[in-house]
């Protein structure tokens, strides 16, 4: 089954750490760019940043509102995508999207993992 | 950045009837080079990640009912839904993959009159 499992999440103070795990399976993790989505509560969608694929180099893009506080990262060997959040702030509470594209590069959004929850609270 | 606004809001609409959601961006996302827009259209049902409906602007996602069409080109964008279904009743999203970062509407929240 093709699916994209994300876990990693929960309470944190703000200034706070966490780093996200996403889990993929059921398809060449390794072709695909990989996508970190967020939803706060009652909101809309908003995208965090993203992982390139082996033929782009691994370039890693991120928000404006998240550059320099979150990192992100794959590792192909274990199928998996990271997203470490540092300094983290009340804003940042959110539902996290684990996304594939379409295809093996700039595309649309077509599998989204189920999220997993993220608050920043004291 | 790209700004993409959605319009309307929220929509009520009768089972069987015509939804008719608008996307407008900031500027074209159409790549010349390719002739493909680069806007896609998601759906969201409570309690669920959001599911992709619509890419390169009109293109059906695979098992995608029939009566979701896409439409539009460089700025202007159109998600239609002929002849409502109960199981309809979502938010709808426009996002556009043209440049980075990569941007959503605000969602247009579509209900049963």
């Amino acid at each position: 089954e093709v699916q994209l499992v994300e876990s990693g999440g929960g309470l944190v103070q703000p200034g706070g750490s966490l780093r996200l795990s996403c889990a993929a399976s059921g398809f060449t993790f390794s072709d695909h760019y990989m996508d970190w989505v967020r939803q706060a509560p009652g909101k809309g969608l908003e995208w965090v940043g993203r992982a390139r694929n082996k033929a782009n180099s691994y370039i890693i893009e991120y928000a404006a509102s998240v550059k320099g506080r979150f990192t992100i990262s794959r590792d192909d060997s274990k199928n998996s995508l990271y997203l470490q959040m540092n300094s983290l702030k009340t804003e940042d509470t959110a539902v996290y999207y684990c996304v594939r594209n379409l295809y093996g590069g700039n595309y649309a959004l077509d599998m989204w993992g189920q999220g997993t929850m993220v608050t920043v609270s004291s | 950045d790209i700004v993409m606004t959605q319009s309307p809001d929220s929509l009520a609409v009768s089972l069987g009837e015509r939804a008719t959601i608008n996307c407008k961006s900031s500027q074209s996302v159409l790549y010349r080079s390719n002739n493909k827009n680069y806007l896609s259209w998601y759906q969201q049902k409570p309690g669920q990640p959001p599911k992709l409906l619509i890419y390169w602007a009109s293109t059906r996602e695979s098992g995608v009912p029939d009566r979701f069409s896409g439409s539009g080109s460089g700025t202007d964008f159109t998600l239609t839904i002929s002849g409502l279904q109960a199981e309809d009743v979502a938010v709808y999203y426009c996002q556009q993959y043209y440049g980075s970062p990569l941007t959503f509407g605000g969602g247009t929240k579509l209900e049963i009159k």
